[in-house]
């Protein structure tokens, strides 16, 4: 079963805007990280908030963490074509780190 | 600086046959090594994880093995390739718990 979840699946911003990209997990949880894919490459780590924190932020980038409601968040300001990419969120649980668990991503399109 | 290579990049296989990939660590000494495994438009399915020199940790069945013969190499290999093992191979590695992930680009592999 999916432990981390993004949604919405997909959706295309022009360039400039900002777009929200939302992650439910089912876990409790340690960290919760955002990572980022383009095509044909690995994925690239690009926020990692921790269960104590509710806001995390990195350049245009800025995550939040609601562990109540067992939710994330990471939002993108100004955006730009090379943004287009999967995003996706991934949760340690707290029951055993070394199992890591990717959502399905959310796929984004920055048209120019 | 941290390095994480992998080989080949791409591979074309017939089904049957055999297949092994490889991932080497450069600059950082006993880091936990992880498999993943991403089918087309997919999510990352971790397939294995080592925290040490020959042990290694299976986390789902798909037909793959996977060794650590040395300290900074992580190889994953199967006997008879299967139509199902098309996709994309990430190495992984972390420093521990609630770190994040440094993925190398990827093996990318169609069996036919």
């Amino acid at each position: 079963s999916q432990l981390a979840e993004e949604n919405p699946w997909a959706l295309s911003v022009h360039e400039g805007e900002s777009v929200t990209v939302n992650c439910s997990y089912k876990t409790s949880i340690t960290a919760l990280q955002w990572y980022r894919q383009k095509s044909g490459e690995g994925p690239a780590q690009l926020i990692l908030i921790r269960s104590n924190e509710r806001e995390k932020r990195n350049g245009r980038l800025r995550a939040t963490l609601d562990t109540s409601s067992q939710s994330s968040s990471l939002s993108i300001t100004a955006t730009r074509c090379e943004d287009t990419a999967v995003y996706f969120c991934a949760t340690d649980a707290d029951t055993g780190y070394q199992n890591f668990y990717f959502g399905k991503g959310t796929s984004l399109t920055v048209i120019p | 600086a941290q390095t994480i290579h992998q080989w080949p990049v791409a591979e074309i296989k017939a089904v049957g046959s055999p297949l092994s990939l490889g991932c080497t660590i450069k600059g950082k000494s006993s880091p936990n090594l992880y498999w993943y495994w991403q089918a087309t438009g997919g999510t990352l399915q971790q397939l294995f994880y080592s925290i040490t020199v020959g042990q290694v940790e299976s986390v789902v069945q798909l037909n793959l093995s996977a060794s650590r013969p040395k300290d900074d190499q992580f190889i994953l290999s199967t006997e008879k390739l299967l139509l199902s093992h098309s996709g994309f191979y990430l190495c992984a590695w972390r420093q521990g718990e609630g770190s994040d992930y440094t993925f190398g680009s990827g093996t990318r592999l169609l069996v036919i």
